[in-house]
């Protein structure tokens, strides 16, 4: 099952301008992560967020963590044509066995337009 | 370093056909999982593997998918028989076991 359910489902915007997404998760969380995949390609992973940070830089790419809300946010500054993506929150959570496991959402896809 | 590599990057088959997916993970990491991906969907765990043993596969049809690490390295995943709903991306990635995964290029699978 989906766990994140990431907001908007698609985003388009001007190359130089902010883009804001959003991910909401229901249960509780070791960590919180953002990946990114272009169109045919896997996944690569943008940043890391624990369950005790509040926000977290990396770049141009800025996380925060609401773990009271159950939520986070990514947000890429300036944005270039190849920041074009889809981008995915994954929830990293202990299952069965202390095995460490990732459940993603549904992704946002983002488009930069020159 | 390497990456994880998959292969073949693409195939197609006809539905009730047999195919395999086969996965090399990045040297040194214990932890390896297979997701299967659908257009316009995030990635959906099938298997997890820590070194060659299966730690998590809840959410494999087993009636027709099954998948084996042998000597805790390459990984193969495969179906049998296809069904046309077996149509997405499988992704093979690999966790040194801190969190992050590291992703390879993907299968895309066609059935038809």
């Amino acid at each position: 099952s989906q766990q994140g359910e990431e907001d908007p489902q698609a985003l388009s915007i001007q190359e130089g301008e902010n883009a804001t997404m959003n991910c909401s998760y229901k249960t509780s969380i070791n960590n919180l992560q953002w990946y990114r995949q272009n169109s045919g390609r896997g996944l690569v992973h943008l940043i890391l967020i624990r369950s005790n940070e509040r926000e977290k830089h990396s770049g141009r790419l800025r996380v925060t963590l609401d773990t009271s809300k159950k939520s986070s946010s990514l947000l890429i500054t300036a944005s270039r044509a190849a920041d074009t993506a889809s981008y995915f929150c994954a929830t990293d959570s202990i299952s069965s066995g202390s095995a460490r496991q990732l459940t993603f959402g549904s992704g946002t896809q983002l488009t930069v337009l020159p | 370093e390497a990456g994880v590599a998959q292969s073949p990057r693409y195939k197609i088959i006809e539905k009730r056909q047999s195919v395999a997916f086969w996965c090399n993970p990045i040297s040194g990491h214990a932890t390896l999982y297979w997701y299967q991906q659908i257009l316009g969907q995030g990635p959906k765990l099938l298997i997890q593997f820590q070194n060659n043993g299966v730690v998590d596969d809840s959410q494999l049809p087993k009636d027709r998918f099954s998948a084996e690490r042998l000597k805790g390295v390459d990984s193969t995943l495969k179906i049998q028989p296809a069904k046309l709903e077996d149509s997405a991306v499988y992704l093979c990635a690999s966790s040194p076991g801190r969190g992050e995964q590291f992703f390879g290029p993907g299968t895309r699978l066609t059935v038809l």
